[in-house]
Parts: structure tokens; C-alpha cells; sequence
């Protein structure tokens, strides 16, 4: 299973665009990049899945170099309403293992 | 009309004591999960089920005893408690389509503390 490495927290300015970025070496042929947002108080909430290149949905946009060794999460103009933590989970989801292991996550902190 | 409903939502027990923690999902989904969230929020896999059946069980100590009564249910029981079991407890679904595990649904969670 692969493993996945992320930033402990970042900082970000109201308005700014965030990228954060997951790197998950390990990865194997069949396995999915899928992201996670959650609130304080609050279950995880899905927000993008993707396997290869560029995923956008209305929420965010997901990029996967072509080795993908990593990807990156990219929320435009956030909001402090962006304020959260962010897991980033690889796995088969022909197997189920695409919900099955969050790593540390990420909490990015949303400044006025 | 609450997707994935944890009840209770806050739970306060003594050492040693066995409790509860129920789940349903009205999403129609086939399968069900726990996972535990400690202090430092690190979210773990405790089980998953498959149309009732379990096919998941990550090193957990078999004072937890997953239980589901059918597909829109994941009951999950810890007898004598520990310390260590303080945490929250988020019950999730997901719905399989064409062999592809889709997304998770999560409930709210429910906060355990164990004095």
C-alpha cells in the first residue's frame, strides 16, 4: 500500500490560490489519488479523485505529474471558510483500498 | 434527512465499562466502515463490511466487536473499556458500482471518553 507524506500545516492568505502538495513514491499501477476535507467537529468530506494529469471539479483541482509520485491539491482563491485539514489517500478502489488509509493530513489555516 | 447518523454523539464512561456506538446510512450504500480518530487526529481503518459481511479488520483489539444487522447498519461495541479508547469514532459508507469503490460518506462522528 502506498504511503502518503504531506505538509503538517500551512498558512494562506484570504483569496490566494493553495496547493498542497502529496507525495506517495510507493504508488501502484491500479491505485487512485483521492483527497479529503474535514471541519473541525465534522467527518471527512470528499472533495476530488483522480489517476493521472488534471482532475478540476467546482471545488478544487487536482494535479498528477505523469510518474505520479505526487500530486498536488489546488483550492482557488480560498476563503476562511477554507480552513480545514486535508487528507490525501491513495489505494485500488477496485479492492476498496482507496477509502481505507487517511495519512496526517494537512490543516491549512485560512488568514483574514 | 441526515445521509450517515452516529448515535450517541458524545459518550462519557468509566474504565472497564462496555458501550455502543450505533450507525446507519440511508444512501443505499453496500459498504460500511469505522475508523478512530485519536488526539492527535490521526484517522485510522478499524473495520469495514460488505454487505454485512466483514472484510476488514485492522489490528483492532477484539474488545471491539463490529455488528451489522443488515446493509444500512454498523453497530459497534467495545467492551471494558480502556483509557487508550478515548477518541472519536466516525462511522462512513461507500457504494461499489461496476467493481470501483466510490467515495466515503461520513457521519459526525462520535466522541468517546473514557475516565
Amino acid at each position: 500500500l502506498a504511503k502518503t507524506t504531506q505538509p503538517i500545516s500551512m498558512d494562506s492568505y484570504e483569496g490566494q490560490e493553495v496547493n498542497i502538495t502529496c507525495s506517495h513514491n510507493n504508488i501502484a499501477t491500479n491505485d487512485y489519488i483521492t483527497w479529503y476535507q474535514q471541519f473541525p467537529s465534522q467527518g471527512p468530506r470528499f472533495i476530488i479523485q483522480g489517476y493521472k494529469t488534471k482532475v478540476t471539479n467546482e471545488v478544487a483541482s487536482l494535479f498528477i505529474p505523469a510518474d505520479r509520485k505526487s500530486s498536488t491539491l489546488s483550492l482557488p482563491r480560498v476563503s476562511l471558510s477554507d480552513t480545514a485539514v486535508y487528507y490525501c489517500l491513495v489505494g485500488d478502489p477496485q479492492t476498496g483500498a482507496n477509502n481505507l488509509f487517511f495519512g496526517t493530513g494537512t490543516r491549512l489555516t485560512v488568514i483574514p | 434527512d441526515t445521509a450517515v447518523s452516529q448515535t450517541p454523539k458524545y459518550l462519557v464512561t468509566q474504565m472497564g465499562n462496555d458501550k455502543s456506538i450505533k450507525c446507519e446510512q440511508n444512501l443505499g450504500h453496500d459498504t460500511m466502515y469505522w475508523y478512530k480518530q485519536d488526539s492527535k487526529k490521526f484517522l485510522k481503518i478499524m473495520f469495514s463490511y460488505n454487505n454485512k459481511e466483514l472484510i476488514i479488520n485492522e489490528t483492532v483489539p477484539n474488545r471491539f466487536s463490529p455488528k451489522s444487522p443488515d446493509k444500512a447498519h454498523l453497530n459497534l461495541h467495545i467492551n471494558s473499556l480502556e483509557l487508550g479508547d478515548s477518541a472519536v469514532y466516525f462511522c462512513a459508507s461507500s457504494h461499489t458500482r461496476t467493481g470501483f469503490a466510490g467515495e466515503l460518506f461520513f457521519g459526525e462522528g462520535s466522541r468517546l471518553t473514557v475516565l
